[in-house]
């Protein structure tokens, strides 16, 4: 099975603060991506890598940074954390593979509060 | 324009009952990529099936079944003899050539099984 694994479930941030979430996972998989849910607003995409050291921006990178040092590992940083990013955050891995597409796998989720 | 949607928020039901889930897509690649995810309220989403444009058969998983039909550009979900665990926001997703393959999401539908 595969397995996306988010190091923390809850997190409690103050305005101003930096923070990391952090994500790996086994199946060595080339493609990861974070994503950030709210209600009324869906899925949205904020960065995803299709390899080591390489990102791309999705739908709402504004405020967020990645990192990909390791190909299993994946991390988004918000600089300076503000109360509009209080949200659950959802990492996820893929491997795109002839007829059977880009099958996206998802961790846990992180629930960030930024007060 | 939506390129998936599910046009049903909410759906209630008495557990036993049948359920079906509705998910219309647009696209005008000829090889795009169909996908079923579950949400429970625990938060993690999780990979339920995938169907490529190529195969039209429809596919059965225990309670589960998926019906594709290219003519309407639907691929339903539905869920025989519905249990409370079942209840969840089940999310359709497409991916295309032309989007990278990064998966397009329907908004959801909450599915509340009640005992």
């Amino acid at each position: 099975d595969v397995k996306v694994t988010q190091s923390s479930r809850y997190l409690v941030k103050r305005t101003g603060e930096k923070v990391f979430l952090e994500c790996v996972q086994d199946m060595d998989h080339e493609n990861m991506f974070w994503y950030r849910q709210d209600p009324g607003l869906g899925l949205r995409l904020i960065y995803f890598s299709y390899d080591v050291k390489m990102k791309e921006k999705g739908d709402i990178p504004e405020g967020y940074s990645v990192s990909r040092e390791k190909k299993e590992r994946f991390s988004l940083i918000l600089e300076s954390a503000s109360t509009n990013q209080t949200s659950m955050y959802l990492c996820a891995s893929s491997l795109f593979q002839q007829y059977q597409g880009n099958t996206i796998y998802f961790g846990e989720g992180s629930w960030l509060t930024v007060v | 324009a939506q390129k998936v949607t599910q046009a049903q928020t909410e759906i209630s039901v008495v557990e036993k009952e049948d359920v079906t889930l509705d998910c219309v897509y647009e696209t005008r690649d000829t090889t795009y990529y169909l996908f079923w995810y579950k949400q429970p309220p625990s938060g993690e989403l999780v990979f339920l099936i995938r169907r490529n444009s190529f195969d039209e058969q429809n596919e059965i998983s225990g309670r589960y079944s998926w019906n594709f039909q290219k003519s309407t550009s639907s691929f339903n979900f539905t869920i025989t003899a519905s249990q409370v665990v079942d209840s969840a926001v089940y999310f359709c997703a497409l991916s295309e050539a032309r989007s990278n393959y990064q998966l397009i999401w329907g908004a959801g539908t909450k599915l509340i099984i009640k005992p």
